[in-house]
């Protein structure tokens, strides 16, 4: 089993600020590590999948950043709007099988 | 979520009673993987199949078994439904293993 930890657990931003928040996994034999949004009443949509070291991932407004030596991914929000309200999940395996989901990040951006 | 249903949707079940939820896909996709969602937990692997027939343990299989006869559909049962096993289930698919998933809408059982 991978720890994987998010943080923060939870984050409240005024709409147009941008905001970033953190996935930490164990660094060893990483394979792969995935971002997915999660709307409330909806189901988990992939955001990310990332493999390299260094990789970084854009689509519209978020990026993702990759450090698998030190075992780190941080998700970036530019310009935060209300849309963007929810919660933002990562996993990561180590062996491409099995895919640890961290507690996720609940965002709350305010009009 | 287009090419993926997971039946049913709420069910209501009595404690000691087997049940049975179904995951079917219409992508073709390699891997389905059943997972569970509890507060604090987020999303814990329970069972996941790499293949027809080919299927494995997660992290939380204890009390639950899965089939898969055909690609397309991936069946999950409680044995012996607890009330420990009152949770909302994902299923996912997977072109790739390590390709990004995408999941069913989710079935919110309870044990009573």
């Amino acid at each position: 089993i991978l720890n994987v930890e998010q943080s923060p657990q939870s984050l409240h931003v005024q709409e147009g600020d941008s905001t970033n928040f953190t996935c930490s996994f164990p660094s060893s034999n990483f394979y792969a590590l995935h971002w997915y949004r999660w709307e409330t009443a909806k189901s988990p949509e992939a955001l990310f999948v990332m493999t390299l070291n260094g990789d970084e991932k854009k689509k519209g407004r978020i990026s993702a950043t990759l450090n698998t030596k030190e075992g780190y991914s941080y998700l970036y929000i530019k310009g935060s709007q209300p849309e963007d309200s929810a919660t933002y999940l990562c996993a990561s395996t180590n062996t491409g099988n099995q895919f640890y989901f961290g507690t996720g990040t609940s965002l709350t951006v305010i009009p | 979520d287009a090419g993926i249903t997971q039946s049913p949707r709420h069910k209501v079940t009595e404690t000691g009673t087997p049940v049975t939820l179904r995951c079917h896909q219409t992508e073709n996709h390699r891997y389905m993987y059943w997972y569970r969602q509890d507060p604090g937990h987020g999303l814990r692997l329970i069972h996941y199949s790499y293949g027809v027939k080919d299927t494995d343990k997660g992290e939380v299989s204890d009390g639950y078994s899965v089939s898969r006869s055909k690609t397309e559909d991936f069946l999950l049962t409680l044995e012996s439904a607890t009330s420990s096993q009152t949770s909302v289930y994902f299923c996912a698919i997977s072109y790739r293993a390590d390709y990004g998933y995408t999941f069913g809408s989710g079935t919110r059982l309870t044990v009573v």
